[in-house]
């Protein structure tokens, strides 16, 4: 049973590029988050989506990231331009939303993360 | 808006030891959940254990087990007969039910198990 997986597991990049991050959620979970973790902020939630909707984008930084869900199966988050302060790991987890036949204490499933590093 | 807190940044105990960490969390909401996450030098986020805020019960997970006190908004993670592969970051996490399971996370404890 393959995991929340996430693309690529580390990029290193220019500032000024576009940088798209990929997560791929487990199939069937319907709740998908972004997490940023740094040293100094920890794990900062970025934003979450619901049945493939935004609800809460409190958490993104700037109007430089973006995020998307096209489709259950697939999210990606984008920096554009990039800049040295993004740099960070980055996690994609995923979990089964509340519903009258799922329990509502389910977890989250962490992917592995996408270490980012701008120069 | 909810906090966790995690007042202790590194720990370090000898092998088979148990070890206790602390979690403080602050919140208006009655129902939620708590959770430690534990990280280990290779990244991955891996749940160890949780507990409802309406059970009263502990939850336990073989060597694993909380101290939760609701009043206090306490949740403790104790780890018995501690094993060098416990060493890892820890991470309490809070969470409430918004359609989706959101969670706030604490700043982490590094554990680090010695031989």
């Amino acid at each position: 049973d393959a995991g929340v997986i996430q693309s690529p597991r580390h990029e290193v990049t220019e500032m000024g590029q576009e940088v798209t991050l990929r997560c791929k959620p487990i199939s069937g979970h319907n709740s998908l988050f972004w997490y940023r973790q740094t040293m100094m902020r920890g794990l900062e939630l970025l934003i979450y989506f619901n049945n493939n909707v935004p609800i809460d984008d409190s958490g993104m930084p700037e109007d430089r990231f973006s995020a998307k869900m096209p489709n259950a199966s697939f999210s990606t988050l984008k920096i554009q331009p990039s800049e040295p302060r993004d740099s960070a790991v980055y996690f994609c987890a995923s979990s089964p939303s509340k519903t009258a036949h799922t329990s509502s204490n389910q977890p989250q499933h962490f992917g592995d993360g996408t270490r980012l590093s701008i120069l | 808006a909810q906090t966790v807190t995690q007042s202790q940044p590194e720990m370090s105990v000898q092998e088979a030891e148990t070890v206790t960490l602390s979690c403080t969390y602050d919140t208006s909401e009655n129902n939620y959940y708590l959770f430690w996450y534990k990280q280990p030098p290779s990244r991955q986020m891996i749940l160890v254990i949780r507990q409802e805020a309406y059970k009263q019960q502990n939850a336990t997970e073989n060597r694993f087990s909380v101290n939760f006190q609701k009043a206090a908004k306490s949740f403790s993670l104790k780890i018995s007969d501690s094993q060098l592969g416990d060493t890892a970051m820890y991470f309490c996490a809070f969470g409430i039910i918004q359609g989706a399971q959101k969670l706030v996370f604490g700043q982490g404890t590094r554990l680090t198990i010695n031989p």
